[in-house]
């Protein structure tokens, strides 16, 4: 399975600090994505990074992508209460047509 | 404005009915998806659609039925065979071109208990 798994579990931290989730996958990828989730509403996208990409910025955002590790990482600076919520990656690339996601990281944080 | 529409967003059922959720979508995405969420489980995909009459079993395909007779209608059927069917279902749609590699557009939800 090429499915993502994110780390750790839960974070919490204060509000302007940092937060950086991690994903591992399997196989090999076409690109690798991170959602965000609030509590009981449906997933948005934020990034999609390429394998050929290492490092992908939008905002507050950075994703990194390290193939040869196969694992990802979603850093969010200068955090704020309302980045609250279940953070999850998905990876693609196989020939099903098909996103595979991980079991996601909840983020809080504390104002 | 465009989006994905879900309904209804809560839903109860007795043990041995079926129920229907709707997913609209005006965005003219010819992929569409249906997702099940259960705390701790991440998203499990349960069909998917890349174009009109046509559908592929997911995951966990077992229990459900979908239809797509319309590009912008793709409607999941919870069936009495589905043993377990207490859960957040979430649709998704895909643009041209990038169906199961790209960017994907999810509705709010619905959230199915069995009583």
């Amino acid at each position: 399975s090429q499915q993502g798994e994110e780390d750790p579990q839960a974070l919490s931290i204060q509000e302007g600090e940092n937060a950086t989730m991690n994903c591992s996958y399997k196989t090999s990828i076409n690109n690798l994505q991170w959602y965000r989730q609030n509590s009981g509403r449906g997933l948005v996208h934020l990034i999609l990074i390429r394998s050929n990409e290492r490092e992908k910025h939008s905002g507050r955002l950075r994703v990194t992508l390290d193939t040869s590790k196969k694992s990802s990482s979603l850093l969010i600076t200068a955090s704020r209460a309302a980045d609250t919520a279940s953070y999850f990656c998905a990876v693609g690339g196989g020939s099903n047509y098909k996103l595979t996601f991980g079991k996601g990281t909840l983020l809080t944080v504390n104002p | 404005d465009g989006g994905i529409t879900q309904s209804p967003k809560y839903l109860f059922r007795k043990e041995g009915q079926n129920v229907t959720l709707s997913c609209e979508q005006n965005l003219n995405h010819d992929a569409m998806y249906w997702y099940r969420q259960d705390p701790g489980q991440g998203l499990r995909l349960i069909y998917y659609s890349q174009i009109v009459n046509d559908f592929q079993k997911g995951d966990i395909a077992e229990g459900y039925s979908v239809s797509r007779e319309k590009k912008e209608s793709f409607p999941l059927t919870v069936t009495s065979a589905q043993k377990n069917p207490t859960a957040f279902y979430l649709c998704a749609s895909s643009p041209p071109g990038a169906a199961g590699t790209g960017e994907l557009f999810f509705g709010e939800g619905s959230r199915l208990t069995v009583l």
